[in-house]
C-alpha cells in the first residue's frame, strides 16, 4: 500500500523567513496531494492541495510543488508569521478524495 | 470553523466498554470519513460513507463499526475498548466523496482507562 514520509519532523524558523516541508510517496498511482495544518486542540485544516496533472500551485504565501518522477511534493511557506506555528501534515491518495494516507507530520515553530 | 460538528468533545471510559461518537457533516456534503489520530500511529483513515453507503475502508478494526443515517449524520461505534484505542477521532466531510476536498471536524478525544 501507499507509504508517505515527511521531513523534517520539527522545524524552527525566524519570523519572516521561509519554511519548506518535504514529503515522498511510494505509490506512483497517487493523484491527489493535500496539505493540512493542525493547531493545538483543533482538527486538521486544509490549506492547499495539488493534483497529479499540475506541477505547482500557489495561494498567497503558501505554495506546493509536485515532482511525479521523483514521487515527492513540498510545501513552501514564505514570510512566515507566528500564527503559522502548528503541525503540518501531507497526504497522498490514489483516488482523489478518498483513502488518504498521511505523513507523520512536521511541527513548525515560527519564532518572533 | 469547518462546519463539521462532532460530539462529544471528550469521552472517558473503561476497558471492555462500548462508546458511540457522532458526526454531522457540513451542510450539503454527502460523504463522511472517520480518522483516528494517535501518537504512535499518526493520522489514519478508518472508513468512508457516501449518502448512506459504505464507500471505502481503511485500517478499521473489526471491533469498530460505523454508519451514516438518512439525514447524513454518522456514528462511529467502538466496542470491547482497549487501552490502545485511546486517541483523537476525527470526522471529515466532502461534497461528493470522490473528487472534492475533505473538511475536518474538531474531533472527539477518547480516553480508555
Amino acid at each position: 500500500g501507499e507509504n508517505v514520509e515527511q521531513h523534517p519532523s520539527t522545524l524552527s524558523v525566524q519570523e519572516g523567513d521561509s519554511a519548506v516541508i518535504k514529503c515522498t510517496y511510494s505509490d506512483s498511482a497517487s493523484n491527489y496531494f493535500p496539505w493540512y495544518k493542525q493547531e493545538l486542540g483543533k482538527g486538521p485544516q486544509l490549506i492547499i492541495d495539488i493534483r497529479s496533472n499540475v506541477g505547482e500551485k500557489k495561494d498567497q504565501r503558501i505554495a506546493v510543488t509536485l515532482n511525479k518522477t521523483a514521487k515527492h511534493f513540498s510545501l513552501h511557506i514564505t514570510e512566515t508569521q507566528p500564527e503559522d506555528s502548528a503541525v503540518y501534515f501531507c497526504a497522498a491518495s490514489i483516488n482523489y478524495g478518498q483513502n488518504f494516507v498521511f505523513g507523520p507530520g512536521t511541527r513548525l515553530s515560527v519564532l518572533p | 470553523d469547518s462546519g463539521v460538528t462532532q460530539t462529544p468533545k471528550h469521552l472517558i471510559t473503561a476497558t471492555g466498554q462500548r462508546v458511540t461518537l457522532r458526526c454531522s457533516p457540513r451542510s450539503g456534503d454527502l460523504s463522511v470519513y472517520w480518522y483516528q489520530q494517535s501518537l504512535d500511529q499518526g493520522l489514519q483513515f478508518l472508513i468512508q460513507y457516501y449518502n448512506g453507503e459504505e464507500r471505502a475502508k481503511g485500517n478499521i478494526l473489526e471491533r469498530f463499526s460505523a454508519q451514516q443515517f438518512p439525514d447524513l449524520h454518522s456514528e462511529l461505534n467502538l466496542s470491547s475498548l482497549e487501552l490502545g484505542d485511546s486517541a483523537l477521532y476525527f470526522c471529515a466531510s466532502s461534497v461528493d466523496g470522490r473528487d472534492a476536498e475533505q473538511y475536518f471536524g474538531p474531533g472527539t478525544r477518547l480516553t480508555v482507562t
